[in-house]
């Protein structure tokens, strides 16, 4: 079984500090890891993922995330956060082998304000 | 070109109704999905299909029956409408053979029940 925890409901930053949105995994075999972005009245959309190889991802729209299999976790981050950058964020796995390897499982989501 | 579609976008409708969203998706994905978001922002499984075929099936009442036409359309009908059916529903597609993909959600439905 996998499962995703992101222990922050909200996380409030000041524009032009840097950002971290936090998220722990546990997953058998090899994990697949993803971070997704949902604006107000929108979908989902992908922003970076971590199959295997440097544990530093780059992504969309600046953001980063660092892969740390001994914690375990995959926390997104910024260096320096914009207004725009306010959403919601979920984290999500996808098991690296067996049945039903392939489904996404997602954490409950951090709603991320960034603060003029 | 829209990757995944929905239709209708919003939908407001009083208890007791019949309604159907539809899902399209034009990336070949052989894999599809419904997922539901309340308002505390939880996303939640529904159903998956897979080549027409039901694979997942979560603890979802049975007034939610999806169809799957072919494998590019995978639709939602909900009998009897509640109150608290009231969300936003996703469709999302992905392809099962590669697990290093995520998924590509549509822009969702916000269902509302009067």
């Amino acid at each position: 079984a996998q499962s995703v925890a992101q222990p922050e409901d909200q996380v409030n930053v000041a524009e032009g500090n840097p950002l971290t949105v936090k998220c722990t995994y546990s997953v058998s075999g090899n994990p697949y890891l993803f971070w997704y972005v949902q604006y107000p009245n929108r979908g989902l959309q992908f922003l970076l993922k971590y199959i295997t190889g440097d544990n530093l991802v780059k992504g969309s729209y600046g953001f980063e995330a660092e892969f740390n299999k001994s914690q375990p976790s995959f926390h997104l981050k910024k260096p320096s956060a914009l207004v725009s950058d306010s959403a919601l964020y979920f984290c999500a796995s996808r098991g690296g082998g067996g049945a039903g390897s392939y489904q996404l499982t997602f954490g409950k989501g951090t709603k991320l304000s960034v603060i003029p | 070109d829209t990757a995944v579609s929905q239709t209708p976008k919003y939908l407001v409708t009083q208890m007791g109704n019949d309604k159907s969203i539809k899902c399209e998706q034009n990336l070949g994905h052989d894999t599809m999905y419904w997922y539901k978001q309340d308002s505390k922002k939880f996303l939640k499984i529904m159903f998956s299909y897979n080549n027409k075929e039901l694979i997942i099936n979560e603890t979802v009442p049975n007034r939610f029956s999806p169809k799957s036409p072919d494998k590019a359309h995978l639709n939602l009908h909900i009998n009897s409408l509640e109150l608290g059916d009231s969300a936003v529903y996703f469709c999302a597609s992905s392809q099962a053979d590669r697990t290093t993909d995520g998924y590509t959600f549509g822009s969702g439905t916000r269902l509302t029940v009067v």
